[in-house]
């Protein structure tokens, strides 16, 4: 099955520097790759995602980056701010079951 | 609002207790998804359905069973409860086509503690 791992486990920035989550996949069949964010006791949320077709993909503050050919796709976050403080989850997902397989997840913290 | 809403939100339960986590979504979607977290932990997949009457386990092996008789629900549960089914319990629902135009939704989870 698909083989799913995230780098760091926990980062802790000051506030205004740049943030990068790695995720690394194993099933070469993945086409989508999602970022989800999820607050202490609160649902995860899609933050940001990108298909197989696209290298890079931004929405403001974030952007996901994506190597196919080496299985790995990043989360980027500048300007980090508190309120990114959170776990975040990488989960690449192929086929038209819309399975998607969790890493194990990231925590953030943010330091004002 | 279309949504997705799980019942209860938080349940403690004795050992050997039958339970059932319901899950239902207004959004009209297909494809429906059970995730088994501890928390701030990864997410584990361990049922989904591909719509009415389709159920299959997902890839971690769970001792509870599903159901999808109405698109709307997918009630997950267990026959009889265990402290090791201690764990957060999220549901999700993903919208029509193989291309992911759009990510899940996830419900806000149920709290699962058996003592």
């Amino acid at each position: 099955g698909e083989n799913v791992e995230q780098h760091p486990s926990t980062l802790s920035v000051q506030e205004g520097d740049s943030a990068v989550i790695k995720c690394t996949y194993s099933d070469s069949a993945s086409n989508y790759f999602p970022w989800y964010k999820q607050e202490l006791g609160k649902r995860p949320q899609l933050i940001i995602d990108i298909r197989s077709n696209v290298g890079e993909k931004k929405d403001q503050r974030i952007a996901v980056t994506l190597n196919k050919t080496a299985k790995h796709f990043s989360l980027h976050i500048t300007e980090t701010q508190p309120e990114d403080s959170a776990v975040y989850f990488c989960a690449p997902g192929s086929g038209n079951t819309g399975k998607l397989i969790f890493g194990q997840g990231t925590t953030l913290q943010v330091k004002p | 609002e279309a949504d997705i809403y799980q019942t209860p939100r938080y349940l403690v339960i004795g050992t050997g207790k039958k339970i059932t986590l319901e899950c239902s979504q207004t959004m009209g979607h297909d494809k429906m998804y059970w995730y088994q977290q501890d928390p701030g932990m990864e997410l584990h997949l361990i049922h989904y359905s591909y719509g009415v009457n389709s159920t299959e386990k997902g890839d971690l092996s769970s001792e509870s069973t599903v159901s999808r008789i109405r698109t709307e629900h997918f009630p997950l549960t267990l026959e009889s409860a265990r402290p090791s089914h201690t764990s957060q319990y999220l549901c999700a629902t993903k919208p029509p086509g193989s291309h992911f135009n759009y990510g899940y939704t996830f419900g806000s989870g149920t709290r699962l503690t058996v003592v």
